[in-house]
């Protein structure tokens, strides 16, 4: 399958500061990339859909001016969490869909966030 | 939008025995159902996955059936091994932008 990596894969930061994290698809092109928020010992929840050269979708209830993405290139996308709080520490996975579509998602290994 | 329902919460079976997940979604427009295996702190690793157009799949020691009248589908697992000990989760995409949208989790152990 596809590859999809995340840096860093894990980030501690005080409150107040903002966070970037990159979604890289290394071998596929990727006009589309989702964004997940999990929390410990919950199912993950769509935070966002990132799209190439236009604005990312997100879902109800998900602050757009807090949670910015940006999808600069067919490889690339980014989640900066800003102005973080405690109540931002999560587990946050990016992945990007199968070519066509409809099908198997491609997941990164997730980036751990603690606001301290 | 979807909703997918998963249960059970929990789960624990002996080793050897059989698993069964089961979970229900609301979209009919829904046509791809994905499970996921999930270890503690790591990306979910797709298990298996079903289509609108199929009833059944299997693979091994794991089957899907989906049931598209009823919105259901269930994950078996059968011989289990602990090694099968994990979180899954049950997904749901209407495919034409492969958003997920997952069930709330089934945390299963299995005991020696």
């Amino acid at each position: 399958g596809a590859v999809v990596s995340q840096h860093p894969s894990w980030v501690i930061c005080k409150s107040g500061t903002s966070v970037k994290i990159e979604c890289r698809s290394l071998d596929f092109q990727a006009t589309t990339m989702f964004w997940y928020r999990q929390f410990p010992k919950q199912s993950l929840m769509l935070m966002a859909t990132s799209n190439e050269g236009s604005k990312a979708t997100y879902e109800q209830g998900v602050e757009k001016d807090k949670f910015l993405i940006n999808h600069a290139s067919l490889t690339l996308s980014t989640l900066t969490v800003t102005s973080a709080h405690p109540e931002d520490s999560s587990f946050y996975i990016c992945s990007g869909p199968s070519a066509g579509g409809i099908g198997e998602q491609f997941f990164g290994p997730g980036t751990r966030l603690t606001v301290l | 939008g979807e909703n997918v329902e998963q249960h059970p919460s929990t789960l624990s079976v002996q080793e050897g025995d059989s698993a069964v997940i089961k979970c229900t979604y609301s979209d009919s427009a829904s046509n791809y159902f994905p499970w996921y295996k999930q270890e503690l702190g790591k990306r979910p690793q797709l298990i298996i996955d079903i289509r609108s157009n199929v009833g059944e799949k299997k693979d091994q020691r794991i089957a899907v059936t989906l049931n598209k009248t009823a919105k259901h589908f269930s994950l078996h697992i059968t011989e289990t091994q602990p090694e099968d000990s994990a979180v899954y989760f049950c997904a749901a995409s209407t495919g034409t932008a492969s958003k997920l949208t997952f069930g709330t989790g089934t945390r299963l152990q299995v005991t020696l």
